[in-house]
């Protein structure tokens, strides 16, 4: 499976975007990228999920370049309710089991 | 529609001591996983239902352990006897079908907390 790098801590103020990089150099061809958000004494909470280009819903952006080795999560105007901690997680092929492999993930810090 | 629970949310154990730790599953939902993380360490899988059956248990530690799902719904996972590098946060997660499209998402529990005296 791919590992993956991503910073391990973040701090952002308040109502601004924050923008976390994950690399994944040996991302396989048919492995997808997907970010998850746990909060403390929680489980972890899937956020977006793409595979190319871009990805948009309600909560998260997701940036994915064309030779896809690094992806970028884009959270508009944050708040303080957003402090977590974000893990990258490429794979899901599709090979029968989804097993996610976690890594030790970026923990946000939002302050007023 | 309700969450994934997870029974009980902490349990404290001597060494040596059996602890079964139960997971209910969102209703509907064919995959049920388990996963933990031990103290410092990242969430490690630990196994995959797909309804009643073992799909995936490539992540169990030793047989020390060990999960059923009979019925396909609610889950067990017993540690017998618990060991000290037992401890740490299991987690459940559940999932729509693979063929429903939406299987990609995993839904979490809230977590059990062993603790091995």
């Amino acid at each position: 499976l791919a590992k993956t790098t991503q910073p391990i801590s973040m701090d952002s103020y308040e109502g601004q975007e924050v923008n976390i990089t994950c690399s994944h150099n040996n991302i396989a061809t048919n492995d997808y990228i997907t970010w998850y958000q746990q909060f403390p004494s929680q489980g972890p909470r899937f956020i977006i999920q793409g595979y190319k280009t871009k990805v948009t819903n309600e909560v998260a952006s997701l940036f994915i370049p064309a030779d896809r080795k690094s992806s970028t999560l884009s959270l508009p105007r944050v708040s303080l309710s957003d402090t977590a901690v974000y893990y990258c997680l490429v794979g899901l092929s599709g090979a029968g089991s989804y097993q996610l492999t976690f890594g030790k993930g970026t923990k946000l810090s939002v302050i007023p | 529609e309700a969450g994934v629970t997870q029974f009980p949310s902490h349990s404290v154990i001597e060494k040596g001591q059996t602890v079964t730790l139960r997971c209910d599953p969102i209703s509907g939902h064919d995959n049920l996983y388990w996963y933990r993380r031990v103290m410092g360490k990242e969430i490690k899988f630990l196994l995959h239902f797909v309804k009643e059956s073992k799909q995936d248990e490539s992540g169990m530690p030793n047989n020390r352990f060990l999960a059923e799902r009979t019925g396909g719904t609610y889950s067990t996972l017993k540690v017998q006897p618990a060991e000290l590098e037992d401890s740490g946060v299991y987690f459940c997660a559940s999932s729509h079908s693979m063929t429903s499209g939406r299987g990609y998402e995993q839904f979490f529990g809230p977590g059990t907390r062993l603790t091995v005296l």
